[in-house]
Order: structure tokens, then sequence, then C-alpha cells
């Protein structure tokens, strides 16, 4: 099941810069999208969401981007701080009445900040 | 601020034995979710429960799995026989309180399965 990808298992940038991770999503049915920060040992931990109806939510640094005719979404953090460093899954929930809000994940971007 | 927290952090069990795990969802919160990560693989979506019944389950939630909220606070994950390839990362995660399916699934910081 490969509805959510994330096709960069990394990301390296120097704090300050902007980072931007990616996410694809296959299913048209998708009505909500998430991001989520996870360190090691650690539940995933909610950063920025974005409903199908809008193209851009901001939230501080974070702001998430959508581009539903390509199915793509995108977070930036500017400016990259070294305590963002950590995996980003991106994930979606389908939008029927048959979804009781499972949310499927992506395979998560590891980002590292160096200084 | 108000989370998920799980018990216990980690255990060890042997194959074929029961574990139960527990999670306490936040408060108000009306919606609860088990997800788990097996080592280097995706967050896996189990099952989400809704006013005392399961309300979807996935293709890994079998009859050996079942989720039950006790008491008005703890929601909890039972594994009856548990097989090596449960080992895993257990995450329970909540949301609500009114439309659960347009609110955001706060996650708690996971249970580590090992099975031998």
């Amino acid at each position: 099941d490969q509805q959510v990808k994330q096709n960069s298992p990394s990301l390296s940038v120097q704090e300050g810069r902007i980072s931007i991770l990616n996410c694809d999503y296959t299913n048209s049915m998708f009505d909500y999208f998430l991001w989520y920060k996870k360190y090691p040992a650690e539940g995933p931990t909610f950063l920025i969401s974005i409903s199908s109806i809008k193209d851009k939510n901001e939230d501080g640094r974070f702001t998430v981007f959508l581009n539903k005719s390509a199915k793509h979404l995108s977070l930036h953090i500017v400016p990259s701080q070294p305590g963002d460093s950590a995996v980003y899954f991106c994930a979606a929930r389908l939008g029927s009445d048959d979804s009781w809000g499972k949310l499927q994940f992506g395979a998560g971007t590891q980002v590292v900040v160096t200084p | 601020e108000p989370e998920v927290t799980q018990t216990p952090s980690h255990q060890v069990t042997q194959m074929g034995q029961e574990v139960i795990l527990r999670c306490v969802p936040i408060s108000n919160h009306l919606y609860f979710y088990w997800y788990r990560q097996i080592l280097g693989q995706k967050v896996e979506f189990l099952v989400s429960f809704y006013n005392n019944e399961i309300s979807e389950k996935s293709e890994i939630f079998d009859d050996q799995f079942s989720v039950e909220r006790p008491d008005g606070s703890n929601f909890t994950l039972k594994i009856r026989s548990t097989k090596l390839e449960d080992s895993a990362m257990y995450f329970c995660a909540s949301s609500g309180p009114r439309d659960g399916r347009q609110e955001t699934q706060y996650f708690g910081p996971g249970t580590r399965l090992l099975v031998l």
C-alpha cells in the first residue's frame, strides 16, 4: 500500500536556511493531510495540517502547501534550527463516510540541520 | 498541555504469550486509534475505536488482536498469542472532541514490544 510517498529518505540543511520536504499521494479521496515530526524512541508529534479545500496553511516557521492537481504537498521550515533535526512524516486521511480517521503514512524523511 | 500516555514503555515477551498495551488518551477526546511501526518500516494503522466499538480495522488486526476501553480513561490493545512478527513499536493516538474525522490525531510515546 504505497498511497503516500516520501521519496527523499534524507535531507541535510544548514541552520537558518529553508528546509523543504515533499510528499506525493495517489488517492484523490484523501481530504486531510498532516505532517508529524518524530524523534528516536518517541511518538510522532503533530506539526501542521491542511484540508484539501485549501492550498496553504502557515503556523510560525512551518508552512504546508497542497497542490491537488499534482497530488503533491510540501512542508517548508524557515528558518531551520538544530532542534528541527528529526524524521518528518507526511500522513493523509480518506474523506469517505466509510473511513473513521485512519491515517496513511509516508516512509519519512530524516532531516539533519547542521550549524 | 494534555498528552496521550502509554504504558509500559518497553515489553519483552515470549512467543505465544498474551500482552496488554495500555494507553490513556487525551481526556476530552472521543476517537481512539492504535498504530504500529515495525523497525525500518512505515507507521501502519491497526484499528480505530469510537463509542465503545471498533469503527475500522486493518488487515493486520486479526483475531489475535482486541481493543477495549475498560473505564473512562484507559484504552487497551491486547495481543492474545504473540508472534515474532508482532515485534514493533505500538502507538496509541486520540482525536476529538467532536467530529473526530475533522480532528488531528495526537500520538503517545509508544510501547516497544519485543517478542522472543
